[in-house]
């Protein structure tokens, strides 16, 4: 079975641009999640899917961040503009659900490694 | 507010001993799920186990092991007999159980410890 995938898998670009990054879920997984991990810590939540609707976004920076799902299949989210501190790897992460509920583990990706300069 | 704690932000042993990480939770939830995970150097998030609140057996699985206990709300995981390829950062992670219908399980991650194991 193949894994979550993203790319890119690196990113460098300059404040105040803009910057995408994909994803495709473990074919079958009706949740999507989008995290941010910052340089030595967890990742954290930014936003959440259930096929194409969302369930959470509510630590999503809306005013530069979004994301969408159209087909309930793969993602994308966007940065625009980027500020310094956005530098981190984004992780998007996927699960499935079992007898009509979604498991609560999360399968992930590699990951897309952003630097802000 | 759910929190998860691990104190130990690096450990370095050598190949062959044994070592335990540790996790430290905060919840006000009485049925939630507990996870560990291992960050290799390739960046991706490999999911180890998930633990039940409400089922406190220790589970061991090859070389590692986990000991839930809820009266300390720790939930710590033993390698034995560490190899070099075990070095990774693993992440230590809490979700409520509000899934069903709504679908909302939501990670909240300590901040990892680093693992070294030396040949």
């Amino acid at each position: 079975e193949a894994g979550v995938a993203q790319s890119p898998r690196y990113k460098i670009i300059e404040k105040r641009q803009s910057v995408a990054f994909w994803c495709n879920p473990i074919s079958g997984h009706a949740t999507l999640y989008w995290y941010q991990q910052i340089l030595g810590q967890g990742p954290k939540l930014l936003i959440q899917f259930q096929n194409n609707g969302v369930v959470d976004d509510s630590q999503l920076p809306k005013d530069r961040f979004s994301a969408e799902r159209l087909k309930g299949v793969d993602s994308t989210l966007k940065i625009q503009p980027a500020k310094l501190e956005d530098s981190a790897v984004y992780l998007c992460a996927s699960s499935f659900r079992f007898d009509g509920e979604s498991v609560p583990e999360a399968f992930f990706g590699q990951g897309t490694r952003l630097t802000v300069v | 507010a759910q929190k998860v704690t691990q104190a130990q932000t690096e450990i370095s042993v050598v190949e062959k001993e044994d070592v335990t990480l540790d996790c430290v939770y905060e919840t006000r939830d009485t049925t939630y799920y507990l996870f560990w995970y291992k960050q290799p150097p390739s960046g991706e998030l490999v999911f180890l186990i998930r633990r039940n609140s409400f089922d406190e057996q220790n589970e061991i699985s090859g070389r590692y092991s986990w000991n839930f206990q809820k009266s300390t709300s720790s939930f710590n995981f033993t390698i034995t007999a560490s190899q070099v390829v075990d070095s990774a950062v693993y992440f230590c992670a809490l979700s409520d159980a509000k899934g069903g219908g709504g679908s909302n399980y939501k990670l909240t991650f300590g901040k990892g410890t680093l693992l070294t194991v030396n040949p």
